[in-house]
């Protein structure tokens, strides 16, 4: 069985402060690793996703996320973070039967501080 | 305009009603899927379809149905809606390939009271 932790609930960052937000996965087989991001009142929006390759995956927004095999992690991250990005932010693996559907964590809430 | 987009927004409703959430996308994608939104529970798959007319149930789909006619249209129907059934509820559309990724509506704010 396949499942997704978000350790955190709330991360505070200040503006221009590196940030990261944490997730740690169980799979079976090879991981295929996404993370999402939802503003107040919309749906989620793609940031990005490891399926293979570098273990630095970029995405959209100035985002980028590091795939540790080894720990089980796929933070995220982001050099310099804007009072724009804060959100909602959720981690999420493929579930590796069926539609192939994703599993979510529950989400950590980043709050950028001006 | 292109996309998934969902109908009602928000919804309010009485316990015991009958109540059908809308999801359509213009993409075409053969896979759909709803999911509830539930403060620490993250998203929860309730439905998904592979194609139209293949539906299969998720994690929480006791109390709820789904139809697929159409590629396109794929509602949800809360038979008998409960209290426990007040949620957010995403539908979400991706392509058979090997993406992955799912594209997300704007979601139903559904309160059973």
């Amino acid at each position: 069985a396949q499942s997704v932790a978000q350790p955190e609930d709330q991360v505070n960052v200040a503006e221009g402060n590196p940030l990261t937000v944490k997730c740690t996965y169980s799979v079976s087989g090879n991981p295929y690793l996404f993370w999402y991001v939802q503003y107040p009142n919309r749906g989620l929006q793609f940031l990005l996703k490891y399926i293979t390759g570098d273990n630095l995956v970029k995405g959209s927004y100035g985002f980028e996320a590091e795939f540790n095999k080894s720990q089980t992690s796929f933070h995220l991250k982001k050099p310099s973070a804007l009072v724009s990005d804060s959100a909602l932010y959720f981690c999420a693996v493929r579930d590796s039967a069926g539609a192939n559907n994703l599993f979510f964590g529950t989400g950590t809430r980043l709050t950028v501080i001006p | 305009d292109a996309g998934i987009t969902q109908s009602p927004r928000y919804k309010i409703t009485e316990t015991g009603r009958q109540v059908t959430l809308m999801c359509h996308q213009t993409w075409s994608h053969s896979y759909m899927f709803w999911y509830r939104q539930d403060l620490g529970h993250g998203l929860r798959l309730i439905y998904y379809s592979a194609a139209a007319d293949i539906t299969d149930k998720g994690e929480v789909s006791d109390g709820y149905v789904v139809s697929r006619s159409k590629t396109e249209n794929f509602p949800l129907t809360l038979e008998s809606a409960t209290r426990s059934q007040t949620s957010v509820y995403f539908c979400a559309s991706r392509t058979s390939g090997v993406n992955y990724e799912q594209y997300f509506g704007p979601g139903t704010r559904l309160t059973v009271t």
